[in-house]
């Protein structure tokens, strides 16, 4: 069985600095990764996903993450953060060819943006 | 293309007592999967339903069940529930294709007393 870590659950940083949040998770197979972010009162939104290919990948709203598989890890980076980023971000896992298995899901990190 | 939608938004129960949660599926996808999330917690996976039958399980007792229909919308069934219920349920879809690939509706936040 997977398992997922978020290693921070509140990261404060100030507006337009760099973030990251950081993910590792365990499997003994292959895996699929994603974050998610849940803004309050609201449902998740797909941020990123790595399938396969290149270990950067790129999402929306400016978001990154690099896949390292020797680390098992999965970090998610912002050059500059907004206000607008203030929400609860999610990794998750899913086994490769697991996919009834459903999505294996850390605690989450509250990213929280000063002004 | 219409995104994934959860009825009804909010809901007020108390313990014993049956709930039934519903979700339409985004337009295309004929994979539904509920999850739970608990305050400040994660989202736990309930169950997968593919073609109208269950398909993947989590942790949860059978008092949780469901339905998928053959319009791909979808049922949350939780009988005798319990305080511990509460929480935010949350349905995603995704396509035959990409079934790892999961798309979240709004969620219905649940509260049993």
């Amino acid at each position: 069985a997977q398992s997922v870590t978020q290693l921070d659950s509140q990261v404060p940083v100030f507006e337009e600095a760099p973030v990251e949040l950081r993910c590792n998770y365990s499997s003994s197979v292959s895996v699929y990764l994603f974050w998610y972010v849940q803004y309050p009162n609201q449902g998740l939104q797909l941020l990123l996903k790595y399938l396969s290919g290149s270990t950067l990948v790129k999402g929306i709203n400016g978001f990154e993450a690099e896949f390292n598989k020797s680390q098992t890890s999965f970090h998610l980076r912002k050059p500059s953060v907004h206000i607008s980023d203030t929400a609860e971000y999610f990794c998750a896992v899913s086994e490769y060819g697991g996919g009834a298995d459903g999505l294996t899901f850390g605690k989450g990190t509250h990213l929280i943006i000063q002004p | 293309e219409t995104g994934v939608t959860q009825s009804p938004t909010h809901l007020i129960k108390t313990r014993g007592q049956q709930v039934t949660l519903r979700c339409s599926s985004q337009s295309g996808h004929n994979t539904v999967s509920w999850y739970q999330q608990a305050l400040g917690q994660g989202p736990q996976f309930i169950f997968q339903y593919y073609r109208e039958e269950e398909n993947g399980r989590g942790n949860f007792p059978p008092r949780f069940s469901g339905l998928q229909f053959p319009n791909y919308s979808s049922e949350l069934n939780v009988n005798a529930l319990e305080l511990d219920d509460s929480a935010l349920y949350l349905c995603a879809s995704s396509s035959e294709t990409r079934p790892e690939t999961q798309y979240f509706g709004p969620g219905t936040r649940l509260l049993v007393l």
